[in-house]
C-alpha cells in the first residue's frame, strides 16, 4: 500500500505571498490531519478534515485554511506569509480518527519564506 | 488545554544499558497517550500506544493516572534505538494530537 504523500517537497517563498500545500492520503483513509513542525514550537496541530468536514482546528491564525476532497486527498493554504511560517509541513492520515486509530506521516513539505 | 512535557532535549545512554525516557501530561479529562518515533531520515511513525499495553522493539510504556506520567521505558538499548521520540496526547475526538517537544535518544557503543 502506497503511503501518505506530500507535494511539493520543498518550497520557497517570499513574505506576503500565498501557498498551497497538497497532501494524498493512504488509500481508504478518510481522516487527514495537519501538523507544523518548527525548532522552537515543535510539532503543532493546525487542523483535521474527515469526510471533506474540518473536525478539529489549532490555535493558528486564519491565515492557515484547508479542505478535503471527496477522494480525501487535502490541501492546506496559507496566505500572506511571514517570516515565522517557515517551517516542516507535515501530513497525516487514519483510516477514520480517534485513539485505537494509526496516523500515518507523510515526509513533510519544507516551506522556507524569505 | 492540554499540555505534554518532556523534560530531556538529549538522553545519551551506552548500550545494554537501560532507558527511560520521560513523559509528563496535564489534561482535565481521561487522556489517550502515545509514543512516536522518528529514526534519520524516516518519516514519523506511532511506536506504541498505552490503551494497547504492549511491547514494541522491547519498549513499554505505562499510564500512571496519579503521577500524570508515561514514561518509555526499555531494559537494555541497542544501537537503532537512536532516534528522536515524541509523546503524543489525544484528548477529544478525531485525530487532534498535542507533541510533547521530544527526546533524542543516542546510544553509544
Amino acid at each position: 500500500k502506497a503511503g501518505v504523500t506530500q507535494t511539493p517537497r520543498y518550497l520557497i517563498k517570499t513574505r506576503g505571498q500565498q501557498v498551497t500545500l497538497s497532501c494524498s492520503p493512504i488509500s481508504g483513509h478518510r481522516s487527514v490531519s495537519w501538523y507544523q513542525q518548527t525548532p522552537g514550537q515543535g510539532l503543532q496541530f493546525l487542523f483535521e478534515y474527515f469526510s471533506e468536514t474540518q473536525r478539529n482546528k489549532g490555535n493558528f491564525p486564519g491565515r492557515f485554511s484547508g479542505r478535503q476532497f471527496s477522494n480525501s486527498r487535502s490541501e492546506m493554504n496559507v496566505s500572506t506569509l511571514e517570516l515565522g511560517d517557515s517551517a516542516l509541513y507535515l501530513c497525516a492520515s487514519s483510516p477514520v480518527g480517534g485513539f485505537t486509530d494509526t496516523q500515518y506521516f507523510g515526509p513533510g513539505t519544507r516551506l522556507t519564506v524569505l | 488545554a492540554q499540555r505534554v512535557t518532556q523534560p530531556e532535549k538529549l538522553l545519551s545512554v551506552f548500550k545494554g544499558a537501560p532507558v527511560e525516557l520521560k513523559c509528563n501530561y496535564s489534561y482535565s479529562g481521561s487522556p489517550e497517550l502515545f509514543w512516536y518515533v522518528q529514526y534519520s531520515r524516516q518519516r514519523l511513525q506511532l511506536l506504541l500506544r498505552h490503551i494497547s499495553r504492549e511491547s514494541i522493539k522491547g519498549f513499554t510504556a505505562d499510564l500512571n493516572k496519579g503521577e500524570t506520567s508515561f514514561h518509555l521505558k526499555k531494559p537494555f538499548a541497542q544501537e537503532e534505538d537512536s532516534a528522536m521520540y515524541y509523546c503524543a496526547l489525544l484528548a477529544g475526538g478525531g485525530n487532534k494530537l498535542t507533541f510533547g517537544t521530544g527526546t533524542q535518544l543516542k546510544v553509544e557503543l
